[in-house]
């Protein structure tokens, strides 16, 4: 069965650090997301990316994040310069078309420890 | 503002019961609701979702019930597994965005 992966699964870094956080979504999908889980919290939307650019993001997703589409199968989301509440579950999702469902596929998760 | 949220952080069930989960939601333009379901240590799972067109909607086992007046969204798990244990959490999405709203999760234990 297809699914979205992630690397890597636990990143730790130190306060200020740049960090890029990858993912490889379902081949034939078109539509891809980052969500994050602060520990015990809520999954919170981050940004949604379509046609190689970004179709929505929400005010968490500030100028220290961008998201990037390098090739034809990653999907990263880099951090330039990470504080300590930016530690939390990085959850990367896809989509095959939007709006018609909300079955989300979702990675396993990065998580990301910043000291 | 929009705000989805669950009445019960745990619920505690035994093993063949039947287990409903609640949530409730604030924005009245959501058109589009979701359950996941997620273990320790993974992502969130796809478990069923259901239109703001509809009442009811059914699947393996799960049953999700809408019901627009008083905003309120359940999960019935029919006779209730171990591998049913889990954090529970329901996601509305407005037909203008394509951003999914979780809400705060509930834990479903279930015990023999």
């Amino acid at each position: 069965e297809p699914e979205v992966t992630q690397t890597p699964s636990h990143q730790v870094t130190q306060m200020g650090q740049e960090v890029i956080l990858r993912c490889v979504p379902i081949s034939n999908h078109l539509y891809f997301y980052w969500y994050r889980q602060i520990l015990g919290q809520k999954v919170e939307f981050l940004v949604s990316f379509y046609n190689n650019e970004i179709s929505e993001k929400s005010e968490i997703f500030d100028d220290q994040f961008s998201v990037e589409r390098p090739d034809g199968s990653n999907f990263t989301l880099k951090i330039r310069s990470t504080k300590l509440e930016d530690s939390a579950m990085y959850f990367c999702a896809s989509n095959p078309k939007r709006g018609t469902t909300g079955e989300l596929f979702f990675g396993e998760g990065s998580r990301l420890t910043v000291l | 503002g929009e705000s989805v949220g669950l009445h019960l952080p745990t619920l505690s069930v035994q093993e063949g019961d039947n287990s409903i989960i609640n949530c409730a939601y604030s924005n009245s333009a959501s058109d589009y609701f979701i359950w996941y379901k997620q273990e320790s240590g993974k992502g969130p799972q796809f478990i069923i979702d259901i239109r703001s067109n509809m009442d009811k909607r059914q699947g393996q086992r799960v049953t999700v019930l809408l019901n627009k007046t008083v905003k309120h969204l359940s999960l019935q798990i029919a006779a209730t597994q171990p591998g049913d244990s889990a954090v529970y959490f329901c996601a509305e999405r407005s037909y203008n965005t394509d951003k999914l709203i979780f809400g705060t999760g509930t834990r479903l234990q279930v015990f023999p």
